[in-house]
């Protein structure tokens, strides 16, 4: 079967540094995305790999270990607006996306 | 701006009654997709449309069917809603579904069943 496993809940302080990890067991590889959720609303794009290494956009960086299986998402500079959930997902050899269920930021001042 | 629009944003209907979600773009994508989320857990791919080329997933119940009259309109109708059935259901598109294409969300509709 596949699989997209994710931490369901963080804790973290304003301004401090997050690690969120994501490993997947998945028929096939075509690239990993990282969304983020806020509570109510839809998911919005974040980050995209395919290629083992380190994508930086501002305060967010994205990881990919295809060997591994593993990717981690990267939160910088912590704001409160960053509380939310952040979704893990992987395109399959048919080119599905598989999504994981989530990890939910929590972000202390 | 291009964007996916979904309506209506809360949708309330009682046991049985039957509802349609409606989903619009402007970003002139091939391909979309209607997915159901509940609490806490990851999007369900209901359907998904490559241009009118439908494409239902194997455990997307009979209740639920879906209908894309043209390149911009998606609609998601359940024939007859149960209390397990209350979900966010989100309405996405992408380009081409393939490779890295990233797939963008409408804001959803949360359906309660009373």
């Amino acid at each position: 079967g596949q699989n997209i496993d994710q931490p369901t809940e963080m804790t973290a302080t304003e301004g401090a540094i997050v690690q969120i990890n994501c490993t997947y067991q998945t028929s096939g590889f075509n690239g990993l995305f990282w969304y983020q959720q806020h509570a109510g609303e839809a998911p919005t794009f974040l980050s995209y790999n395919v290629l083992d290494g380190l994508e930086e956009k501002g305060r967010f960086s994205s990881f990919l270990s295809r060997s591994k299986g593993y990717s981690y998402l990267l939160l910088k500079e912590l704001q409160m607006k960053d509380s939310a959930s952040y979704l893990c997902a992987v395109i399959d050899s048919n080119y599905q996306l598989i999504w994981g269920a989530g990890t939910k930021l929590i972000i202390k001042p | 701006d291009a964007m996916v629009i979904q309506n209506p944003r809360y949708q309330v209907t009682q046991f049985g009654k039957p509802v349609t979600l409606s989903c619009s773009q402007t970003l002139n994508h091939n391909v979309m997709y209607w997915y159901q989320q509940k609490s806490s857990q990851a999007p369900k791919l209901l359907f998904h449309y490559y241009d009118k080329d439908f494409n239902n997933e194997a455990d997307t119940p009979d209740n639920f069917q879906s209908r894309r009259p043209n390149t911009s309109f998606c609609f998601l109708d359940i024939r007859s809603p149960g209390l397990g059935d209350a979900a966010m259901y989100l309405c996405a598109t992408s380009r081409d579904g393939q490779g890295s294409d990233t797939q963008y969300f409408g804001p959803g509709t949360r359906l309660t069943v009373l």
